[in-house]
């Protein structure tokens, strides 16, 4: 069975960094694209960051560059977020997705979410 | 590309059925085009890809159509358990997409 776990969402302060994981069992991990999204209070969902199967390729929403940087571990079956320089409006549900692999950019499975909250 | 999904919230009763619009600012490949389902607490679900292939598991009162810049999901005989937001989302020039979601509520 498909699964994805995303923890690491927690209080912090604006300006504060933190760092989220994608835990990914009962597939074929080093095989697969990933994507993180978030959905602020009151809002859609918008896509975060984005990368390869072999972790070569990274991509980054213009709200997030320079700020945020995605990561995986083969080797461990997982996916990082790195999030830093936090603002108020960085304050969502943060998913991971697995990319379907035929080449149609879409998401097959979706983890349940951690929740970044960030206030003063 | 922007996606505009109409209306904003449908309520409709049970076993009538409910027509979501997205539309895109410019043209896109319907191989590109997706549907989720996302209800209270839970993760978003995969309903439609390809613009109108159900994804595995979806019921067939779930159906998608459409092209270049308008793109339809329709589910036909509304059941309770179909009370969500769902969202269109798109591949492109400007990587992904998704649309701000119409809220369906089952009367």
């Amino acid at each position: 069975e498909v699964q994805l776990v995303e923890y690491g969402g927690t209080f912090v302060q604006p300006g504060g960094s933190l760092r989220l994981s994608c835990a990914a069992s009962g597939f074929t991990f080093n095989t697969y694209n990933f994507i993180w999204v978030r959905r602020a209070p009151g809002k859609g969902l918008e896509w975060v960051s984005h990368i390869s199967a072999s972790g070569g390729s990274t991509h980054y929403a213009d709200s997030v560059k320079g700020r945020f940087t995605i990561s995986r571990d083969n080797a461990k079956n997982s996916v990082f977020l790195q999030i830093s320089s936090l603002r108020a409006e960085d304050t969502a549900v943060y998913y991971c997705a697995r990319e379907d692999p035929r080449g149609w950019y879409f998401f097959d499975y979706w983890g349940q979410g951690t929740l970044v909250t960030v206030s003063s | 590309t922007v996606l505009t999904q109409s209306p904003g919230t449908l309520s409709l009763s049970p076993g009538e059925r409910a027509t979501l619009s997205c539309r895109a600012s410019q043209s896109v490949s319907s191989s590109y085009i997706a549907w989720y389902q996302q209800k209270p607490g839970q993760a978003p679900r995969l309903l439609i890809y390809g613009a109108s292939s159900r994804a595995t598991g979806i019921p067939d009162r779930f159906s998608g159509s459409g092209s270049a810049t308008d793109y339809t999901l329709t589910i036909s005989g509304l059941e309770t358990e179909d009370s969500a937001v769902y969202y269109c989302q798109q591949y492109g020039t400007s990587l992904w997409t998704f649309g701000q979601g119409t809220k369906v509520e089952i009367k």
